[in-house]
């Protein structure tokens, strides 16, 4: 079974806010884990990806993945309105397709 | 930065005809995927296609669709005999060359069936 989870939201924050969002998996053949940003009427946006377990930061975004508890974090650090979007993680073993999550619906108030 | 480009954005077709959605990939890219997401649902895999044929389809991929790169630039989608139920955003999404490397998506095409 390749399920990806991901609790909807909505999540809202005020700016400046540390952000977290989740998701679990129950295939532990999943390798590599990613994760997008995507606002309305547009198209999946990649924000980082991961390989196995361990952490990645990038500016104010920091992915973590626990490959022992089939856990993937995205943080993000002093959130800004212009994050508010919905975030996807998606994940893959070694076959070409990608498993998504449902999304998170972020919204970051002024 | 380059792009994947999608056309049309918006589809409106009636049901039990034939439609074609359009991809242009980022050019040096080898791999191609189209995936789609109905309203309030998950991001679903379609197919992948390299060096011109299909290596994976999922079981939503059956004989209504089908796939193709008639002229090495476009890469399209074609749904025959449309069902309401293919009502969606369909997304291409492109990636380099081997290895793991992610792949990168278009704005999609919303497809609605009357």
């Amino acid at each position: 079974q390749k399920e990806v989870e991901q609790d909807p939201g909505p999540l809202s924050v005020p700016e400046g806010a540390i952000v977290s969002l989740n998701c679990t998996y129950s295939n532990s053949a999943f390798q590599y884990f990613m994760w997008y940003r995507q606002y309305s009427r547009k198209g999946p946006e990649l924000l980082m990806y991961t390989y196995s377990s361990g952490n990645k930061e990038d500016g104010r975004f920091t992915a973590q993945v626990d490959k022992s508890s089939k856990y993937i974090s995205l943080f993000i650090r002093d959130s800004q309105p212009s994050d508010s979007a919905t975030y996807l993680c998606a994940m893959s073993d070694y076959s070409n397709q990608f498993y998504f999550g449902t999304g998170t619906s972020l919204t970051v108030i002024p | 930065e380059p792009e994947v480009t999608q056309t049309p954005s918006h589809q409106v077709t009636q049901m039990g005809q034939e439609v074609i959605l359009r991809c242009v990939p980022i050019s040096n890219h080898l791999y191609f995927y189209w995936y789609r997401q109905i309203l309030g649902q998950k991001v679903e895999f379609l197919v992948s296609f390299y060096n011109n044929e299909i290596s994976e389809k999922s079981e939503i991929f059956d004989d209504q669709f089908s796939v193709e790169r008639p002229d090495g630039s476009n890469f399209t989608l074609k749904i025959r005999s449309t069902k309401l139920e293919d009502s969606a955003m369909y997304f291409c999404a492109t990636r380099p060359g081997q290895g793991f490397q992610p792949q990168h998506f278009g704005d999609g095409t919303r497809l609605s069936i009357l």
